[in-house]
């Protein structure tokens, strides 16, 4: 298998355009996962999906942010408008229920 | 509320032992984990516990006591590849992983 795949790797926009970043988990995968890596806050969890249905989205820090999975093996995670604080890695994870995840390469997004 | 502490950064000599430990408090707990991230990769898979004692693989090790609320990652044989951040991970009663912010570990020659 090709691992958890993400795109794009990286991602450079200017403040207030829509950024848009893609997961493709590892097929078997019942769990998916966003992520958010900074150095002032480490690696947070935004929000995780079941068998393609969110189950949690606690971690997504406000309405600007929104994810979905409209099948098994596709996701995306959208910010509309972007800031410079959205500034971070985002990492997407899959798991085989709910034990080891694997993670993606991860998108640098950087908001100018 | 849920909590994860680990050491900040740690050093060690190549060829030497270290021992980065872990406390947590979850709510409920369903096993602990450690992931290793090299600087600008993903983080990736080391080792998970569920019961208490040691589970060996290779040169690394990892200790869990349950009662204690602590866990600890054992590396021997020290390289200059293991230079990275090693983050603990618990996984609580809604089987979500509450992370640790990480060690980094820096070795020297």
């Amino acid at each position: 298998d090709a691992g958890v795949i993400q795109s794009p790797r990286h991602e450079v926009t200017e403040m207030g355009q829509e950024v848009t970043l893609r997961c493709k988990p590892i097929s078997g995968h019942d769990y998916l996962f966003w992520y958010r890596q900074t150095m002032m806050r480490g690696l947070e969890l935004l929000i995780y999906f079941n068998n393609n249905v969110p189950i949690d989205d606690s971690g997504m820090p406000e309405d600007r942010f929104s994810a979905k999975m409209p099948n098994a093996s596709f996701s995306t995670l959208k910010i509309q408008p972007s800031e410079p604080r959205d500034s971070a890695v985002y990492f997407c994870a899959s798991s085989y229920r709910e034990v080891e995840q694997f993670f993606g390469p991860g998108t640098r997004l950087t908001v100018l | 509320g849920q909590n994860i502490d680990q050491p900040t950064e740690m050093t060690a000599t190549e060829g030497a032992i270290v021992q980065i430990n872990c406390t947590y408090q979850t709510s409920g707990f369903n096993g602990l984990f450690w992931y290793q991230q090299h600087a600008a990769e993903a983080p990736t898979f080391l080792s998970y516990n569920v019961l208490d004692g040691l589970e060996e693989k290779g040169r690394f090790s990892s200790f869990l006591s349950r009662s204690k609320g602590y866990s600890y990652l054992l590396l021997k044989e020290l390289q200059m590849k293991d230079s990275a951040s090693y983050l603990c991970a618990s996984l609580d009663s809604n089987y979500q992983l509450i992370w640790g912010a990480g060690t980094k570990l820096i070795i020297k020659p």
